[in-house]
């Protein structure tokens, strides 16, 4: 069935260091592909999105690399700060649906200093 | 309007036991989702409205479970005689339609239920 799945359930890195998160997906009709931080106790923050007929797309210290060919999405996050500390989750969607999000587990940063 | 709010943010209650939850939207918002998170684990999706009419519920969704949104503002998620297994965050998130991006697709802070 449907999934979206992640490499590791757990990163560290050291503050100022440059993080690396994962993901896998499945569905080849997806055509959104969305990043979500979440922190304890808090609903998924929108971090950054990118539609399949792009490969990159940056933002403020993020960037997100999708690769369709391997069904591949990686978040990139530049200079780690403490407050990156989090669990980070890729979400994928298909635009002509309802936008549901098809979530998978999660990877939790931890920033050191 | 700060975004979405859900209310209570916690509800602890005895198996067997009724139990429903608020979701305000925001306000310029007519896409509805209603989702569910175990530890550990990424949001599922539960059910979606679009103003008052809800137009798909997943499979998760038992018997057991209702959502309205009557007016196409606030909704309710309400669940009947819960059982152990329903304990988890339950979060309401909502957008634009037709968004070009989701990146007006907002979560609230969700309420974590426990049956206990």
């Amino acid at each position: 069935g449907e999934s979206v799945g992640l490499h590791l359930p757990t990163l560290s890195v050291q503050e100022g260091d440059n993080s690396i998160i994962n993901c896998a997906y499945s569905n080849s009709a997806s055509d959104y592909f969305i990043w979500y931080k979440q922190e304890s106790g808090k609903g998924p923050q929108f971090i950054i999105d990118i539609r399949s007929n792009m490969d990159k797309r940056q933002g403020q210290r993020v960037t997100v690399l999708l690769n369709k060919t391997v069904k591949h999405l990686s978040l990139q996050i530049a200079a780690t700060q403490p407050g990156d500390s989090a669990v980070y989750f890729c979400a994928e969607s298909f635009s002509g649906g309802y936008n549901k999000l098809i979530f998978g587990a999660g990877t939790r940063l931890a920033v050191h200093p | 309007d700060t975004g979405v709010s859900q209310d209570p943010r916690h509800k602890i209650t005895k198996r067997g036991q009724n139990v429903t939850f608020r979701c305000d939207p925001i306000s310029e918002h007519n896409r509805l989702y209603w989702y569910r998170q175990t530890l550990g684990q990424g949001p599922e999706f539960l059910t979606y409205f679009q103003n008052e009419a809800q137009l798909e519920k997943s499979r998760l969704l038992s018997d057991r479970f209702s959502a309205e949104r009557p007016k196409g503002s606030f909704s309710t998620l309400e669940i009947q005689r819960t059982e152990q297994g329903d304990s988890a965050m339950y979060l309401c998130a909502s957008s634009l339609d037709p968004g070009r991006t989701l990146n007006g697709y907002t979560f609230g802070s969700g309420t974590r239920l426990t049956v206990v």
